[in-house]
């Protein structure tokens, strides 16, 4: 695909419930990253994947959240017994290691996720 | 956590007047980045400075920085009304994730 997107583009759940959010990103990107943006905030680091694996998942806030990429292109953000403070923005971005495009990272449209 | 500050918190001026935001950040860096947002939506990356260059410049926009003062600012000249949008900083971490910083909304009125 052209760039970066993400399923669905709006969640709206209950407490407690599991919900999943999906990201494709551009085809050939090895790296990938998942963000959370509260409302008037910037979005902040959840997990880092590179490939197959997730190479940094020190922003994840507690055991609730996970994340999978296992054939190292989709990947999805789960998130178990949501509470309403997860209500938020999750953005994913995804970048080339290599070629001028080092470390532009392209973001996605973003799921904005309401927990009732 | 957030790397730092960006001021103003939200700027508005009148078409074709220019636009700078300031941002702060609190570790030494590679490079720092700046982003767009417009409302809702995901992010496009404008520019990158690398902690070696003190200005870059890209079409209408023009980025300094100053390492001594872990500060930098992004100009916006010949403002549009389709230039409204938030407008954060980051810089990039160890594992390369991006940190930002808590953004200026730009409005810019026709």
């Amino acid at each position: 695909g052209a760039g970066v997107s993400q399923t669905p583009s709006n969640k709206v759940t209950e407490k407690g419930k599991y919900v999943e959010l999906r990201c494709d990103p551009i085809s050939g990107h090895t790296a990938l990253y998942w963000y959370r943006q509260s409302l008037g905030q910037g979005p902040e680091f959840l997990i880092y994947f590179q490939g197959t694996g997730a190479a940094d998942d020190s922003g994840l806030p507690n055991d609730r959240f996970f994340a999978v990429r296992p054939e190292g292109s989709v990947s999805t953000l789960k998130i178990q017994r949501t509470e309403r403070g997860d209500s938020a923005m999750y953005l994913c971005a995804s970048s080339s290691t290599s070629g001028r495009s080092y470390n532009e990272q392209f973001f996605g449209p973003g799921t904005r996720l309401t927990v009732l | 956590s957030q790397q730092g500050e960006e001021d103003p918190q939200a700027l508005s001026i009148q078409e074709g007047e220019n636009a700078t935001m300031n941002c702060s950040y609190k570790t030494s860096i590679n490079n720092l980045q700046w982003y767009r947002q417009n409302s809702g939506r995901g992010l496009v990356h404008l520019i990158l400075i690398r902690s070696n260059e003190r200005e870059k410049h890209s079409g209408r926009l023009r980025v300094t920085l100053d390492t001594s003062k872990k500060s930098s600012s992004l100009l916006i000249t010949a403002s549009r009304a389709a230039d409204t949008a938030s407008y954060f900083c980051a810089t990039v971490g160890s594992a390369r994730q991006l940190t930002f910083g808590s953004g200026t909304q730009l409005t810019v009125l026709p």
